[in-house]
C-alpha cells in the first residue's frame, strides 16, 4: 500500500485565493516532511522543510504545518498567481533497510484560473 | 553554480542496446539517487547511493545498474533496454542522512528515454 499520499485529483482554484494541498502517511514517524514544486517535464525544485518538532513554517507566500498525531502535512499557498501552477510533491525520510531515504508522495496538480 | 548535471537529455534507442545515462554533481553531496518518473505514478526510485562504492536499490531496480566510483558521478546503466524502461529520469543528490539542516533534494533536469 502507498506510503504517502497525496490528492490525485488536480486542484483548481482561481487565482487569488489559497490552495490547500495535502499529504499523508502512514505507519511511519518521520523527522522532517520536504515540499517541492514541479513544471511539466522538469525536475523537481526544493520550496520548504517542516521537522517534526515544529508545527508550521512560512517562506513569503507559502505555508506548511506538520501534524504528527494526525500524520498530515498541509501546504498552503496564499494569493495564489496562475504561475504557481504545477505539481506539488511532499517528500518524507523513509526508513529503509538502516537508512532514512527520501520517498516522494506522487504530487497534486495545482492549476490556477486567471 | 551548483547543480545536478545529467546527459542526454533526450535518448532514442532500440530494445537491447546497452546505453548509459550519465549524473554529475558539484556540491561533494554524498547522497545520490535516480527515480523514474511515469504517468499517474509519480517518482520511483531506481537506486540510490550513500557514499562511494556504497549503492542500494530502490524501489523498482530491476533492468537498472548504477555505479559509484567517484563521489561526484552517479551513472545509470541500461544494458538491454526494453521499452517498459521508457519513462522520464531524473538524477538527484543531496546532503541527506548528513544531519544537515538543509537536507534538501537537488534534481537534474531530466532524460527522456524512449526504447523502440
Amino acid at each position: 500500500s502507498q506510503k504517502i499520499e497525496q490528492n490525485s485529483e488536480a486542484l483548481n482554484i482561481q487565482e487569488g485565493k489559497t490552495a490547500t494541498l495535502t499529504c499523508n502517511y502512514t505507519n511511519y514517524s518521520p523527522a522532517y516532511l520536504q515540499w517541492y514544486r514541479q513544471d511539466p517535464g522538469r525536475g523537481p525544485v526544493f520550496l520548504l522543510l517542516i521537522r517534526e518538532n515544529e508545527k508550521e513554517k512560512r517562506k513569503e507566500r507559502l505555508k506548511v504545518t506538520f501534524d504528527t498525531t494526525l500524520k498530515q502535512s498541509l501546504f498552503h499557498i496564499t494569493a495564489s498567481q496562475p504561475a504557481d501552477s504545477a505539481t506539488y510533491l511532499c517528500a518524507l525520510d523513509w526508513a529503509s533497510g538502516g537508512s532514512y531515504i527520501p520517498t516522494f508522495g506522487r504530487g497534486t496538480s495545482l492549476i490556477v484560473h486567471p | 553554480e551548483a547543480q545536478v548535471t545529467q546527459n542526454p537529455r533526450y535518448l532514442i534507442t532500440v530494445t537491447g542496446k546497452k546505453l548509459t545515462v550519465t549524473c554529475s554533481q558539484n556540491m561533494n553531496h554524498e547522497y545520490m539517487s535516480w527515480y523514474r518518473q511515469d504517468p499517474g505514478l509519480g517518482l520511483r526510485q531506481i537506486y540510490y547511493s550513500m557514499n562511494v562504492e556504497v549503492t542500494d536499490k530502490g524501489d523498482v531496480p530491476e533492468g537498472y545498474k548504477v555505479s559509484r566510483k567517484e563521489k561526484r558521478n552517479f551513472p545509470l546503466i541500461l544494458e538491454s533496454p526494453s521499452p517498459n524502461q521508457t519513462s522520464l529520469y531524473f538524477c538527484a543528490s543531496s546532503l541527506w542522512g548528513t544531519g544537515d539542516p538543509n537536507e534538501k533534494l537537488f534534481f537534474g533536469s531530466g532524460t527522456q528515454l524512449s526504447v523502440l
